[in-house]
């Protein structure tokens, strides 16, 4: 009965690899995020989704693609991976874009070495 | 730039005390969220405050959103070890609620 899930929990890959996350949402929910979260556990949003169509794109360098082939599913490419990707990435979910809760994920710690 | 400041960034008390964290602005928020977070997992929603003035209250946990909604502080009674964790305020970002930016957090540590 998981309501957002995330795979794998953890990603130990090198410098220069391509790797993606998986998320899922079983909430029925229309949107998605996903956000990084520093080794300072400062949390920033990085992508939103809404009912498969992006709506927030922010400063993020574009070996970040995110993914949405159903509302239910929000996966995260990342290409060319470097050191300071390394962080705790999550991804959550809300009703609508317009609601003022969001359910996190239990995040997938991505380690660059 | 919108931007959220916590304080303080870490607090270690022992059970049973009073605290209060605090989430200030320059900007106003049409909204604001507090979510705790414990290690190894994802921040999970406490309150969402979006009156000037409001005060919502979660078993021991106070939230109030200040009048000029530039503002929130969070104030737990009686702390327990169970109260230990992240504890982050977030606002929606020029007005569009799933848009949120988050406060660096309060870690709080709350010793039996």
């Amino acid at each position: 009965d998981t309501a957002v899930s995330q795979t794998p929990k953890y990603l130990v890959t090198q410098m220069g690899n391509d790797k993606s996350i998986k998320c899922e949402q079983n909430l029925g929910h229309d949107t998605m995020y996903w956000y990084k979260q520093d080794s300072k556990k400062f949390l920033k949003i990085m992508f939103s989704y809404n009912n498969k169509e992006l709506i927030i794109n922010e400063t993020v360098p574009n070996r970040f693609s995110p993914k949405s082939p159903d509302k239910a599913h929000l996966n995260l490419h990342i290409n060319s991976l470097e050191l300071g990707d390394s962080a705790v990435y999550f991804c959550a979910s809300s009703p609508m874009f317009s609601s003022y809760e969001q359910y996190f994920g239990p995040g997938t710690r991505l380690t660059v070495t | 730039t919108q931007l959220l400041e916590q304080s303080p960034q870490f607090l270690s008390i022992q059970e049973g005390e009073n605290l209060t964290v605090y989430c200030n602005s320059s900007s106003v928020f049409s909204s604001l969220q507090w979510y705790r977070q414990e290690p190894g997992e994802g921040p999970v929603l406490l309150v969402t405050v979006v009156t000037g003035g409001e005060v919502k209250k979660l078993k021991r946990l106070t939230f109030q959103f200040g009048d000029a909604r530039k503002d929130s502080s969070l104030h737990i009674t009686a702390a327990q070890p169970g109260d230990t964790g992240l504890y982050l305020c977030a606002g929606a970002r020029g007005g569009s609620q799933g848009n949120l930016i988050f406060g660096k957090g309060t870690k709080l540590s709350v010793k039996p």
